[in-house]
């Protein structure tokens, strides 16, 4: 077990683009978190999956972003015609349905 | 709605002193208690857990008591080394597997 992964570990694009990121959790873990974090801040909720059901969302989490979780595995969050303020680092966590969520390295997003 | 508050740092002090990092939380009912550690370059891992009032949570020479009169969960170790240079999340939860809410984070600079 590598633990969580995600992809890519960096992410360069002009605003308006649309990007998509992909974590792969830890392979027995039901649930899976998604969280941003923006420099000098603590990393703030988006959505979680049970399995494959998004069970909530953030208000944070506008019409602009999506996020799907597939057969309950691999997830990805996909952003819209990306606008400067979403620069930020995206985080996944996963976990057994204990109290540790066990985090991947994130994906460092840059609208320029 | 639930918040966590921390200390701001930077902290910065000297090797074999001792740290403190403070920690309070608003919330509407009893939460479990986290701290998590973001070395440099690396993911969040969780550093120690207090699940219910006046339990201890403790790690790599860390420790925090859960005090339910104060709403706090300070951070303590009594020696620090270079090593634990890091920014340091505390961060509180309802449920099993439910979202984290986490603190602005506060980063910690040990000189030798």
């Amino acid at each position: 077990d590598t633990g969580v992964s995600q992809n890519p570990r960096h992410k360069i694009t002009k605003r308006g683009q649309n990007v998509t990121f992909r974590c792969d959790p830890i392979s027995e873990h039901n649930r899976l978190y998604w969280y941003r974090q923006t420099l000098g801040q603590g990393p703030e909720f988006l959505t979680y999956f049970q399995n494959e059901a998004q069970l909530e969302k953030s208000r944070l989490l506008s019409d602009r972003f999506s996020a799907e979780r597939p057969k309950g595995s691999f997830s990805t969050l996909e952003i819209q015609r990306t606008e400067q303020g979403d620069s930020a680092m995206y985080l996944c966590a996963s976990t057994a349905s204990n109290y540790e969520q066990y985090f991947g390295p994130g994906t460092r997003l840059t609208v320029t | 709605g639930d918040s966590v508050t921390q200390m701001e740092g930077p902290v910065t002090l000297s090797e074999e002193a001792f740290l403190t990092i403070n920690c309070t939380y608003t919330a509407t009912g009893y939460p479990s208690l986290f701290w998590y550690v973001q070395y440099p370059g690396e993911g969040l891992q969780l550093l120690l857990k207090a699940t219910k009032a006046d339990d201890k949570g403790s790690n790599k020479g860390f420790e925090a008591t859960y005090r339910k009169e104060t709403t706090s969960f300070h951070l303590e170790k009594g020696s620090v080394q270079v090593s634990d240079s890091a920014v340091y999340f505390c961060a509180l939860v309802y449920a099993a597997g439910n979202k984290l809410t986490f603190g602005g984070g506060t980063r910690v600079l040990v000189k030798p």
